[in-house]
């Protein structure tokens, strides 16, 4: 079967720095999303990563290592606004997409 | 702005009662999805649509429906909803393709089943 696997809750403080695991075991790969879903809003896109390494975008980053299916999600500065779930998503072979259940990120003061 | 619309954001139904969520987009996209999402679980496709190329979702219960008229509208009805279909209801569009093809979300439909 197709799995992806994020913790399921991560406290951090404002101001630091948090990341956020997913580990996935699909039918090949092409491609792994994460998005960004506010309590009772819809998921937005956040990053796109086909091959392996980091891509940055502000504060925001993700790491793939294709070999160890793995990725990452680092945020960095901490806002009260980035309490949130963060839903790790594999494209397979047949270009469907995987969802994982999400990590509900909680920012304290 | 291009943008995915659903209407209504909020529906409250009685057991057995049909229900139609429906879903517009300026965005041009030539894919459309219907998303079902409960409380801290992944979302679970359960239609989408290639123009106007129908792929129904194995495990989708046959309670469930969906239409298409043209590129820019997409319907899902329910026809008898159960307590246990009391969920949010996402409909995203994409363009196909083997690239990133980001799905761009709608802001849900909140669907409760009294």
């Amino acid at each position: 079967g197709q799995n992806i696997d994020q913790p399921t809750e991560m406290t951090a403080t404002e101001g630091a720095i948090v990341q956020i695991n997913c580990t996935y075991q699909t039918s090949g790969f092409n491609g792994l999303f994460w998005y960004q879903q506010h309590a009772g809003e819809a998921p937005t896109f956040l990053s796109y990563n086909v091959l392996d390494g980091l891509e940055e975008k502000g504060r925001f980053s993700s790491f793939l290592s294709r070999s160890k299916g793995y990725s990452y999600l680092l945020l960095k500065e901490l806002q009260m606004k980035d309490s949130a779930s963060y839903l790790c998503a594999v494209k397979d072979s047949n270009y469907q997409l995987i969802w994982g259940a999400g990590t509900k990120l909680i920012i304290k003061p | 702005d291009a943008m995915v619309i659903q209407n209504p954001r909020y529906q409250v139904t009685q057991f057995g009662k049909p229900v139609t969520l429906s879903c517009s987009q300026t965005l041009n996209h030539n894919v459309m999805y219907w998303y079902q999402q409960k409380s801290s679980q992944a979302p679970k496709l359960l239609f989408h649509y290639y123009d106007k190329d129908f792929n129904n979702e194995a495990d989708t219960p046959d309670n469930f429906q969906s239409r298409r008229p043209n590129t820019s509208f997409c319907f899902l009805d329910i026809r008898s909803p159960g307590l246990g279909d009391a969920a949010m209801y996402l409909c995203a569009t994409s363009i196909s393709g083997t690239g990133a093809n980001v799905l761009t979300f709608g802001a849900g439909s909140r669907l409760t089943v009294l």
